[in-house]
């Protein structure tokens, strides 16, 4: 069955720097998302893309947030100086239309720690 | 605005019974869906369940079912013949047709003891 993958699974980096984060959706969906958990707590949403630009994106997805999606398989999420309460873990999520309009499918996440 | 309320932080439940893990929401949109997820202490997010809010009958996938009571919008999870693999946090999420994003609930940390 078809997945999500996320990469790095893990990734470690010191406040202020800059940190992609990447993932390959299911080929054929064409709605992408990021969440993020931080520890403890429940998932939030951060921002949806489709057609290439953002749809949608909370308050937490300031100017330190960007996504991209450069090319036909890949969809990152770039924090530009990471702070501390970044620590989290982050969901890539992807759509299609092949099984309603609701259902996301999401990655196994990457989990950032900022040191 | 979209609201999940999970009131159940942890549940203590032994093998082999079956287990309801409570969720009540509060929409405005006319159309929504809702989800379960499993989320074991590896991290990952596993799809269990999805009930669409004009669907006749009450979603199943094995040993999963969900509990839809429009009236009283809650969206209970069952899960039958609960084995020590179902121990994880659980959380119940919606989505309204006219927003993209799913919503999420604070989940419940389920525990199946031996």
């Amino acid at each position: 069955e078809p997945e999500v993958t996320q990469t790095p699974s893990h990734q470690v980096t010191q406040m202020g720097q800059e940190v992609i984060l990447r993932c390959v959706p299911i080929s054929n969906h064409l709605y992408f998302y990021w969440y993020r958990q931080i520890l403890g707590q429940k998932v939030e949403f951060l921002v949806s893309f489709y057609n290439n630009e953002i749809s949608e994106k909370s308050e937490i997805f300031d100017d330190q947030f960007s996504v991209e999606r450069p090319d036909g398989s890949n969809f990152t999420l770039k924090i530009r100086s990471t702070k501390l309460e970044d620590s989290a873990m982050y969901f890539c999520a992807s759509r299609g239309l092949d099984r309603g309009l609701y259902e996301q499918y999401f990655g196994p996440g990457t989990r950032l720690t900022v040191t | 605005a979209q609201k999940i309320t999970q009131t159940q932080p942890g549940m203590f439940v032994q093998e082999k019974e079956a287990v309801t893990l409570d969720c009540t929401y509060d929409t405005s949109d006319p159309s929504y869906g809702l989800f379960w997820y499993k989320q074991p202490s590896s991290g990952e997010m596993i799809f269990l369940i999805y009930q669409g809010s004009y669907d006749q009958q009450n979603a199943t996938e094995g040993r999963y079912s969900l509990n839809f009571q429009k009236a009283r919008k809650s969206a209970n999870l069952v899960i039958s013949a609960s084995q020590l693999g179902d121990s994880a946090m659980y959380f119940c999420a919606m989505r309204g047709v006219r927003d993209d994003k799913i919503i999420f609930g604070k989940g419940t940390r389920l525990h199946i003891l031996p």
